[in-house]
């Protein structure tokens, strides 16, 4: 069954055009995760939430944005998408505040950007 | 912050071979270290992690060894199977409560020729 759900799987948008990806998830975990991973990378945190409270990272771009509206879903927002934001976006769970729980990622969208 | 380094970039075995990665971090607070393999095309999935409490774990094919004072970890691969081929990802996080997050190595694709 799946347990972190990412949709749409492939997302096609236009230069400067803005885009959501949806996240949700099963598990009922605290914290949300929102990757980005380029071809042959390691993938990057974007930013993350435990509960309602968020977490940017310092060299995330403005142009991302996030939303967690409730437990089980998660939105990433991409208002104006260049050309280097076509990428791989992974969502992620995990059941906090324990550094030793895994990790659970969904299968991720894959953005192209024309 | 922290800072994980892994080794090979690419590495090539031929089935029923070993294979060996390996990953060095630099904070010393770090207590959890996973490794997530990804086919092309996938999603990020643990195959084994290991705490800081720990120095070697098995789960039947793949092992893990951690080295606290060296602050490096391994990851180990017997019998390789075609199936094993993938991209493998070292990480590590520490205690941090609701900020905690994976700090992940660079990445190593696996071929492992039939």
């Amino acid at each position: 069954d799946a347990m972190v759900i990412q949709n749409p799987r492939y997302q096609v948008t236009q230069f400067g055009k803005p885009v959501t990806l949806s996240c949700s998830q099963t598990l009922n975990h605290n914290v949300m995760y929102w990757y980005q991973q380029k071809s042959s990378q390691a993938p990057k945190l974007l930013f993350h939430y435990y509960d309602k409270d968020f977490n940017n990272e310092a060299d995330t771009p403005d142009n991302f944005q996030s939303r967690r509206p409730n437990t089980s879903f998660c939105f990433l927002d991409i208002r104006s998408p260049g050309l280097g934001d076509a990428a791989m976006y992974l969502c992620a769970t995990r059941s906090g505040p324990s550094s030793y729980n895994e990790q659970f990622f969904g299968p991720g969208t894959r953005l192209t950007v024309l | 912050g922290e800072n994980v380094e892994q080794h090979p970039s690419t590495l090539s075995v031929q089935e029923g071979d070993s294979a060996v990665i390996k990953c060095t971090y630099s904070d010393s607070a770090s207590n959890y270290f996973p490794w997530y393999k990804q086919e092309l095309g996938k999603r990020p999935q643990l195959i084994i992690d290991i705490r800081s409490n720990v120095g070697e774990k098995k789960d039947q094919r793949i092992a893990v060894t951690l080295n606290k004072t060296a602050k490096h970890f391994s990851l180990h691969i017997t019998e390789t199977q075609p199936e094993d081929s993938a991209v493998y990802f070292c990480a590590a996080s520490k205690k941090g409560g609701a900020t905690n997050k994976l700090i992940f190595g660079t990445g190593t694709l696996l071929a492992v020729q039939p």
